[in-house]
């Protein structure tokens, strides 16, 4: 079965400070893991993908993530955080042999204090 | 490219009224769409998958005869929210893959359907 875990449903960071949110996946065969953003009352917006290349992966608004198999994580980084990156951010996990089917965590709120 | 739009963008029904999403690919074909819920503050929970041309498969604890879903053509599914009561009232999210990019490309998700019923 597969399985994504946000840990942190709540993270506040300064302005120009790193951000680190986090997730754990669980997954019976290779994944292909997601990242992606939610502004209030909108879609989702993708910030990167890992597809097995490599295992950092850099995706838009300087945002990256490092895919370390070994601990079954994927989480994303950004040197520093701007106040227009203050929204909800949901961790996802795609394998092939389940219709293809997403399966999110429960995503992680990102507060940006000035 | 993969571009998903989804109609309205915002709802407000009374209560025993009926109210149809609409989900479109625009530059692709899609077979299969997805339909999530969003309840305020949590995250998207997979209610269906929509397939064209045959019936949609739900979710377990879905009310089938309530969220009815249709998808007659490969560019178009809606989800139509039958006998709507207040609890319904949730963000609805439609998403889809190309088929035409590989399996690693990922999906393509609308803007989401903000429904209230009063």
């Amino acid at each position: 079965a597969q399985s994504v875990t946000q840990l942190g449903s709540h993270v506040s960071v300064s302005e120009g400070a790193l951000v680190l949110l986090r997730c754990n996946y669980s997954s019976s065969v290779p994944p292909y893991l997601f990242w992606y953003v939610q502004y209030p009352n909108q879609g989702l917006q993708l910030l990167l993908k890992y597809t097995s290349a490599a295992t950092l992966v850099k995706g838009i608004n300087g945002f990256e993530a490092e895919f370390k198999k070994s601990e079954t994580s994927f989480h994303l980084t950004k040197p520093s955080a701007h106040m227009s990156d203050a929204a909800e951010y949901f961790c996802a996990v795609s394998v092939t042999n389940t219709g293809n089917q997403f399966y999110f965590g429960t995503g992680t709120s990102l507060t940006v204090i000035p | 490219g993969a571009v998903v739009s989804q109609h309205p963008s915002r709802v407000i029904c009374k209560s025993g009224t009926s109210v149809k999403i609409e989900c479109r690919s625009l530059d692709f074909q899609a077979t299969t769409m997805f339909w999530y819920r969003q309840f305020p503050k949590q995250s998207l929970m997979l209610m269906a998958t929509s397939n064209e041309g045959s019936k949609a498969t739900y979710e377990q604890g879905v009310e089938k005869d309530k969220f009815l879903i249709n998808h007659a053509s490969l560019t178009l599914s809606t989800l139509t929210v039958t006998s709507a009561h207040p609890e319904d009232s949730s963000f609805y999210i439609c998403s889809a893959r190309d088929p035409g990019r590989g399996l690693n490309y990922g999906y393509t998700f609308g803007s989401g359907t903000r429904l209230t019923v009063v």
